[in-house]
């Protein structure tokens, strides 16, 4: 089936620090998703992202859907406590609602 | 407006019993979708439903997996006999029109033994 390759797994990071993940995919997505899931709740949409070079903000978020359609990345900067979570990529293929999903980033900050 | 609500929100089970996990969507949403997240793993569709009717079920693992939707308002999903391999969380998601971003519940983290 198709597939996201979500990258990093995890990271570890001070507070205050830059982040960085994003995910690839060998097929081309009309849409690309991100979300961010908090211990016990759900997936909640941080950015969605509809057109190839689309470049998108929301506060300290920033994702942008890749030239090739095949890639997606997030960024979130001066990280602070409240960031930490898991965050999931999630596109889709054409007309297909199906979400393709990531495995997850999962974020820690350092005390 | 109250979000899409999920019951139970934990079930330990013994392999071979029954489990039946209930999703209540977001009111008017007529799109309601069932995944599920195997520890670690990447969230995967089991089904979608519009109203009352299955719009596609290809991501059910197999035939011990039942979903219903009835009168098109909550949904039930039902795994019987339980089988280790079924441990995860299961979220269920609603939107208005089935282009629409869904909104998640809190997830039913089940756990087979």
């Amino acid at each position: 089936g198709q597939q996201l390759n979500q990258s990093p797994q995890s990271m570890f990071i001070q507070e205050g620090e830059d982040v960085s993940m994003n995910c690839t995919s060998s097929s081309i997505f009309n849409t690309w998703l991100w979300y961010k899931q908090d211990p016990g709740e759900g997936p909640v949409l941080l950015i969605a992202l509809y057109k190839a070079g689309e470049l998108t903000s929301n506060g300290r978020l920033t994702a942008q859907f890749g030239i090739t359609r095949k890639d997606s990345f997030l960024n979130i900067s001066a990280s602070i406590p409240s960031d930490v979570g898991i965050y999931f990529c999630a596109g889709q293929l054409g007309s297909n609602y199906q979400l393709i999903w990531g495995a997850g980033t999962k974020l820690i900050i350092k005390p | 407006e109250a979000g899409v609500t999920q019951f139970p929100s934990h079930s330990v089970i013994e392999k071979g019993q029954t489990v039946t996990l209930r999703c209540d969507p977001i009111s008017g949403h007529d799109n309601l979708y069932w995944y599920r997240r195997v520890m670690g793993k990447e969230i995967k569709f089991l089904l979608h439903f519009v109203k009352e009717s299955k719009q596609d079920e290809s991501g059910m693992p197999n035939n011990r997996f039942l979903a219903e939707r009835t009168g098109g308002t909550y949904s039930t999903l039902k795994v019987q006999p339980a089988e280790l391999e079924d441990s995860g969380v299961y979220f269920c998601a609603s939107s208005q029109d089935w282009q629409g971003v869904a909104t998640f519940g809190s997830g039913t983290r089940l756990t087979v033994v």
